[in-house]
């Protein structure tokens, strides 16, 4: 069964603390993996789209990395307007009829 | 270019009740999905629309229904609500949701159901 995972739930930084989230995924045939950021009560805000392992993206303080088996969204000096809660999404191949698998998303909090 | 808009956004209603939610993609978009989001289950994935048609399904009750107009514009239908009904409801649209096509989000909808 495709499958997506974030983790960690939640994650509480300081201020200029650089950190990780994870995304691992269990799919047939990755089609793209997508990045959003979203802030409460409002809708996701794309991010970035990864396509093949060893590709990378970066905006502003955000780099993302993708693996066979999973993504990184590295965080590079936070600061406290990063913090919202970034999920990852999926779309495979097969019979998914190309519908994006979503992941329960990590929340990020950064402290001044 | 305008983005996703979605009306109205706060809806407070109470059980039994019916409620419509509308979708206007961006521009050029013919794909239409929908998603309810709540705390504990997160983004589901109600249905999508393309080119009118209802292309995809997710695992939810007949109340939930939804239709495309063929200017893509999309609207979605609750009837018989229920207080676990109470969620933000997303829209997305892109190009034609095939391959890999992003999808951008409305604000959403609040609704409530008392």
């Amino acid at each position: 069964e495709d499958q997506v995972t974030q983790s960690p739930e939640a994650l509480r930084l300081q201020e200029g603390e650089s950190s990780s989230l994870n995304c691992s995924y269990t799919v047939s045939g990755l089609r793209g993996l997508f990045w959003y950021r979203q802030d409460p009560g409002k809708g996701p805000e794309f991010l970035f789209t990864l396509y093949s392992a060893g590709e990378e993206k970066e905006k502003e303080r955000l780099k993302a990395t993708l693996t066979k088996k999973e993504s990184f969204l590295h965080i590079t000096a936070p600061k406290p307007e990063d913090s919202a809660t970034y999920l990852c999404a999926v779309q495979a191949g097969g019979d998914s009829n190309y519908q994006l698998i979503w992941g329960a998303g990590t929340k990020l909090i950064i402290k001044p | 270019k305008a983005g996703v808009t979605q009306t109205p956004r706060y809806l407070i209603k109470t059980r039994g009740q019916q409620v419509t939610l509308s979708c206007s993609p961006i521009s050029g978009h013919r794909s239409v999905s929908w998603y309810q989001q709540t705390p504990g289950q997160g983004l589901q994935f109600l249905f999508e629309y393309f080119s009118e048609t209802q292309r995809n399904k997710g695992n939810f009750p007949g109340r939930f229904s939804g239709r495309q107009f063929s200017n893509s514009r999309s609207e979605m239908n609750v009837s018989t609500l229920e207080l676990g009904d109470s969620a933000l409801y997303l829209c997305a649209s892109s190009l034609s949701g095939t391959s890999i096509d992003t999808q951008y989000f409305g604000p959403g909808t609040r609704l409530t159901v008392l």
